[in-house]
């Protein structure tokens, strides 16, 4: 079964520009998350979709965070315009319900200078 | 209070030994817990679920208190490759949604 998938690794911005990740879940998968997790930190939640549905986006900062599944399948996180407080790890993760296990992907490492 | 909170780490251990993590949640109405293995650098994998009679799997073994809301995990016979940061979480229903909630995470180092 091949995993979930993110790109890229790594991203370096200054601080005020704009960055996008990506995330395709495991096939199947209806539940996707956004994970954004801060050295020493654990993973705090930023989004929480159902099929192409926002169930949860509670803490997703929406003055500069966006995020959308449009089709249900694939995901795109933004940032725009970055603070230096964004550098951090931010993870896809999707499971194939709500209450299931969750499986993550690699990650995005963004560092804002 | 946090909604999940562990133990501070580090915790290091020599090889063999035996560790216990701890973690408390404030929820009383938490359905399901987990505990996830972190390695360095790495995404979070899940370890084990936490069931109401405890669990054990090969050297490791869970264990829930709905009334203290408190989740151990023990380790025994550690060995080198245990070395991580254990994210303890907790799941929460709002509505009809399931929130997991993780906690800050517990590093082990384990020493030859």
């Amino acid at each position: 079964e091949a995993g979930v998938a993110q790109s890229p690794r790594y991203k370096i911005i200054e601080k005020r520009q704009s960055v996008a990740f990506w995330c395709n879940p495991i096939s199947g998968h209806a539940t996707l998350y956004w994970y954004q997790q801060i050295l020493g930190q654990g993973p705090k939640l930023l989004i929480q979709f159902q099929n192409n549905g926002v169930v949860d986006d509670s803490q997703l900062p929406k003055d500069r965070f966006s995020a959308e599944r449009l089709k249900g399948v694939d995901s795109t996180l933004k940032i725009q315009p970055a603070k230096l407080e964004d550098s951090a790890v931010y993870l896809c993760a999707s499971s194939l319900e709500a209450d299931s296990p969750l499986h993550f992907g690699n990650g995005t490492r963004l560092t804002v200078t | 209070r946090k909604e999940v909170e562990q133990d501070p780490g580090p915790f290091n251990v020599p090889e063999g030994a035996t560790v216990a993590f701890n973690c408390t949640y404030s929820n009383s109405a938490s359905q399901s817990f987990f505990w996830y293995r972190q390695d360095c650098r790495k995404e979070p994998k899940l370890l084990m679920s936490v069931y109401s009679s405890g669990n054990e799997d090969g050297r490791f073994t869970a264990q829930l208190n709905r009334a203290s809301q408190y989740i151990s995990l023990l380790i025994r016979d550690s060995k080198l490759s245990d070395s991580a940061t254990y994210l303890c979480v907790v799941l929460n229903y709002g509505g009809s949604q399931g929130n997991l909630i993780f906690g800050k995470g517990t590093k082990l180092s384990v020493k030859p």
